[in-house]
């Protein structure tokens, strides 16, 4: 079965400074993992996903994340963040499920807070 | 392109009445998921659609939650009774095709259901 860990509940950062976000998965078989972004009262919104080749993905926003699968981790960075980054980031694993189809699992969330 | 539609966006009701909440996905999207997000954690899958046919059901607590998705396109999701602990966001989400491993889900804004 697969799980996502997402170590941090809450991570604030002054403005302008470097940030990482958490994420651990584990999975039996091959994953694609993403990475979301969810604004107050707002659904959630693709930051950015990795499917196969190069493990470092740039997403919008000035959002990377690396793909390093002997830690059976997708850590999320920026290397500045700004004010409107506040916002809850949540990491998503996908498999195939025994069934044929996709099923996909999402982490508790980060809280990002950037302060002024 | 319009994205997905929710309504209502907000609903408030008393225990043990019943609920409604519609979701109209991307035109063209074969596969529909209703996610249950509670304060606080990452969205669970409730139920997911590929065209009319249900795929994944096994976390829908059946015996008040239902959900339908006739003619393959617009969903409704019914609570009855409704508890205090179905307070949550309900996210629909749509993706293009059938059983695709690296679609991307687009999310509608949720309904957040307060039941007092």
């Amino acid at each position: 079965a697969q799980s996502v860990t997402q170590l941090d509940s809450q991570v604030p950062v002054f403005e302008e400074a470097p940030v990482e976000l958490r994420c651990n998965y584990s999975s039996s078989v091959s994953v694609y993992l993403f990475w979301y972004v969810q604004y107050p009262n707002q659904g959630l919104q693709l930051l950015l996903k990795y499917l196969s080749g190069s493990t470092l993905v740039k997403g919008i926003n000035g959002f990377e994340a690396e793909f390093n699968k002997s830690q059976t981790s997708f850590h999320l960075r920026k290397p500045s963040v700004h004010i409107s980054d506040t916002a809850e980031y949540f990491c998503a694993v996908r498999d195939e499920h025994s069934g044929g189809y996709q099923k996909v699992t999402f982490g508790t969330g980060t809280k990002l807070q950037v302060i002024p | 392109e319009a994205g997905v539609a929710q309504s209502p966006r907000y609903k408030i009701i008393e225990k043990r009445q019943s609920v409604a909440f519609w979701c109209n996905p991307i035109s063209g999207h074969a596969t529909l998921y209703w996610y249950q997000q509670i304060l606080g954690q990452g969205p669970k899958l409730l139920i997911q659609f590929q065209n009319n046919g249900v795929v994944d059901d096994s976390q829908l607590p059946k015996d008040r939650f239902s959900a339908e998705r006739l003619k393959g396109v617009d969903s409704t999701l019914k609570i009855q009774p409704a508890k205090l602990e179905d307070s949550a966001v309900y996210l629909c989400a749509s993706s293009l095709s059938v059983g695709g491993l690296t679609d991307t889900q687009y999310f509608g804004p949720g309904t957040r259901l307060t039941v007092l």
